[in-house]
């Protein structure tokens, strides 16, 4: 079936210490999402991609960063992760929309959740 | 004013109920209106999606959008409990970007 992966699902990290999380996507959808939610809130985006084209949120930190290799793989590097950073992280995908640049619907992966101790 | 407003809950409804979900939002530019379902440590799911105003229905739940009134709803029927979960609502305006409601959480008691 054609899906969005997170790895991994739980993420144990130190104070300061880098930590990568990773996304993959079989939909071969153009657009790629990464969110941050914490504990009953929405979903917060932090950056995204178009293609190669990489549009990051105004309040997104400078701490966070992103990489896409290919179409398939999306990165999320969290240079210096502080006790806030602690939260589950959403990868999700979505495909424009025939006959226009415009995306559809987002489809998510099943998150990864980074404890930061 | 948020432009996505979303009772939080908890919402706590027997088994076999109807159920009923809702969003106020304040953008009459919002085109795209969606519902997601989110179990507990999980990512969300899409439930439904609707073009602009009216109804649409599968299954057991129908979307409805009222873009005068700028109300969306959700609607489950015959409740089950494994319908408990956080539903989500979320918008578009055609472009990249969502815009996500809190969340409501729905228990539904057997």
């Amino acid at each position: 079936d054609a899906m969005v992966i997170q790895n991994p699902r739980y993420q144990v990290t130190q104070f300061g210490k880098p930590v990568t999380l990773s996304c993959s996507q079989t939909l071969n959808h153009n657009v790629m999402y990464w969110y941050q939610q914490k504990s009953s809130q929405a979903p917060k985006l932090l950056f995204h991609y178009y293609d190669k084209d990489f549009n990051n949120e105004a309040d997104t930190p400078d701490n966070f960063q992103s990489r896409r290799p290919n179409t398939s793989f999306c990165f999320l590097d969290i240079r210096s992760p502080g006790l806030g950073d602690a939260a589950m992280y959403l990868c999700a995908t979505s495909r424009p929309l025939a006959g226009g640049p415009v995306a559809e619907t987002q489809y998510f992966g099943p998150g990864t959740r980074l404890l930061v101790l | 004013q948020k432009e996505v407003e979303q009772d939080p809950g908890p919402l706590s409804v027997p088994e076999g109920a109807i159920v009923s979900l809702n969003c106020t939002y304040s953008n009459s530019a919002f085109q795209y209106f969606m519902w997601y379902r989110q179990y507990s440590r999980k990512g969300p799911e899409l439930l439904m999606y609707t073009y602009s105003s009216g109804n649409k229905e599968d299954g057991r739940f129908t979307a409805q959008v009222d873009k005068s009134s700028k109300y969306i709803s959700l609607f489950i029927r015959d409740s089950q409990p494994s319908d408990s979960a956080t539903y989500l609502c979320a918008m578009s305006f055609g472009g990249d970007k969502i815009i996500f409601g809190k969340g409501t959480r729905l228990h539904i008691l057997p």
